[in-house]
């Protein structure tokens, strides 16, 4: 299986700032990659497919970049409503695989 | 409004078996690519298994034997069966919707979560 790195593990940012998180692949998965958003206690919400596809709803704060085996989400200004923890997906082959997760944490 | 609402889940010793129900409205269960994903307490989110639209399924390699994905067209349901359950498999499991179009092998819409604990 396709392994997935996020990085940080956790990230403290206040409100306003721009964030970014990186997810790495351990091979090639050209554009094939989704990123979501969990809070918690709920399911998770797709942002992002296609490495840079806004999902229809999502503010346009938020926008993914990359291709191969590194891609970025960024949130341009961070709002009261983006703290939660964010997951990086592949699905270029199966098993499709998740990457551990950021924590957005409040400053 | 699209909705996937569960059912099933709880307690179950080690060895033992549960079926988890994913009931869906407003859409057609077997038009889509169905998933399930699950989430381990405290941890990172695992895909767990697909059934196409043209009933092919998939598996992760930590159930593969043990787990069984199917639907029941008549009653617009996914289902998860799980046998020879292990500690490993405590996880909070989410039904998802893969959408048609552009979007790949990625989840729009999902359940809310049903808790499966196994332990004895």
């Amino acid at each position: 299986d396709i392994q997935m790195t996020q990085s940080p593990s956790t990230l403290s940012a206040s409100v306003g700032d721009r964030v970014t998180i990186t997810c790495r692949a351990s091979q090639s998965i050209s554009r094939w990659l989704a990123w979501y958003q969990q809070k918690p206690g709920k399911a998770p919400k797709l942002l992002i497919y296609k490495a840079s596809s806004l999902e229809s709803g999502v503010p346009s704060r938020f926008s993914g970049s990359g291709s191969g085996t590194e891609f970025t989400l960024t949130i341009s200004s961070l709002q009261p409503d983006d703290f939660a923890t964010y997951y990086c997906q592949q699905y270029n082959s199966y098993g499709l695989t998740f990457g551990g997760g950021t924590k957005v944490e409040i400053k | 409004e699209v909705q996937l609402v569960q059912t099933g889940g709880g307690l179950i010793q080690p060895g033992g078996s549960l079926r988890l129900s994913c009931a869906a409205s407003e859409f057609t269960v077997s038009n889509n690519y169905m998933s399930w994903v699950r989430q381990a307490p405290g941890k990172g989110l695992e895909w767990v298994s697909i059934i196409y639209s043209a009933g092919s399924t998939y598996y992760a390699d930590s159930v593969k034997g043990r787990f069984t994905i199917s639907r029941d067209n008549s009653n617009n349901t996914l289902y998860l069966q799980m046998n020879s359950l292990r500690a490993e498999d405590t996880a909070v499991y989410y039904c998802a919707r893969t959408p048609s179009g552009s979007y790949g092998l990625t989840f729009d819409q999902w359940g809310q979560g049903t808790l499966v604990t196994v332990s004895s």
